[in-house]
């Protein structure tokens, strides 16, 4: 068993829907963090959190310390948003879920 | 400001060549610096840290290598490459305190 998983592992939405991608761990964390990494490869990160929620224009993050459970949250959803965003829990070192490939249709 | 910088962008080896994966930080010092691959379809994994110059933790035995000859320096080598060593090779930083990690643009490498 992965300390990491995510789901879906893929996940196709119409422009304008409200995507919800779930990450929960198993390890003792200092921080989660959400990742995207676009078509290319390139990896940029989105999120580092350690308690409660934060966002960024369409993009929230929450964590629940206590069922070690994070959810990412995209608001009307564009095309652009295509790409694989991974979850990753950070303790003594980084653990990585194998991500989750969105791909927003116009 | 910080930057990361890997090299090659991609690289097509034959099976038994020597590789040599270049990593290298501007703007910090004394980073905490991973290597990473990821196959086709899978997630990131692991393959050294290092956090201080000559000091290199493995993750996962096989036949790589890493090195650290300077603070900001972390290469990435082998001896002979497998055709199982394809994959997308990934370095990246963070300071001591493991907050938020950066990533290189990555080295796409083919082993025929």
């Amino acid at each position: 068993k992965n300390e990491v998983e995510q789901s879906p592992q893929n996940l196709t939405a119409q422009e304008g829907e409200f995507i919800t991608i779930n990450c929960s761990y198993s390890v003792g964390i200092s921080a989660l963090h959400w990742l995207q990494q676009h078509p290319g490869g390139g990896i940029v990160s989105l999120f580092m959190l350690s308690s409660g929620k934060k966002k960024h224009g369409r993009l929230i993050a929450t964590i629940n310390i206590q069922e070690k459970h994070s959810s990412l949250h995209i608001t009307a959803s564009h095309p652009r948003d295509s790409a694989v965003y991974i979850c990753a829990a950070s303790g003594n070192q980084f653990y990585f879920g194998t991500g989750t490939s969105l791909t927003v249709i116009p | 400001s910080q930057t990361i910088h890997q090299w090659p962008a991609t690289l097509v080896q034959p099976v038994g060549s020597p590789l040599s994966l270049e990593c290298t930080v501007e703007g910090t010092s004394n980073p905490n610096l991973y290597w990473y691959r990821q196959a086709a379809g899978r997630g990131l994994q692991l393959l050294f840290y290092s956090v201080g110059i000559g000091q290199i933790s493995s993750e996962v035995p096989q036949n790589l290598s890493a090195s650290r000859p300077q603070d900001r320096q972390f290469i990435l080598s082998s001896k002979k490459l497998l055709l199982s060593d394809s994959g997308f090779y990934l370095c990246a930083w963070t300071g001591v305190s493991l907050d938020t990690q950066y990533f290189g643009p990555g080295t796409r490498l083919t082993v025929l």
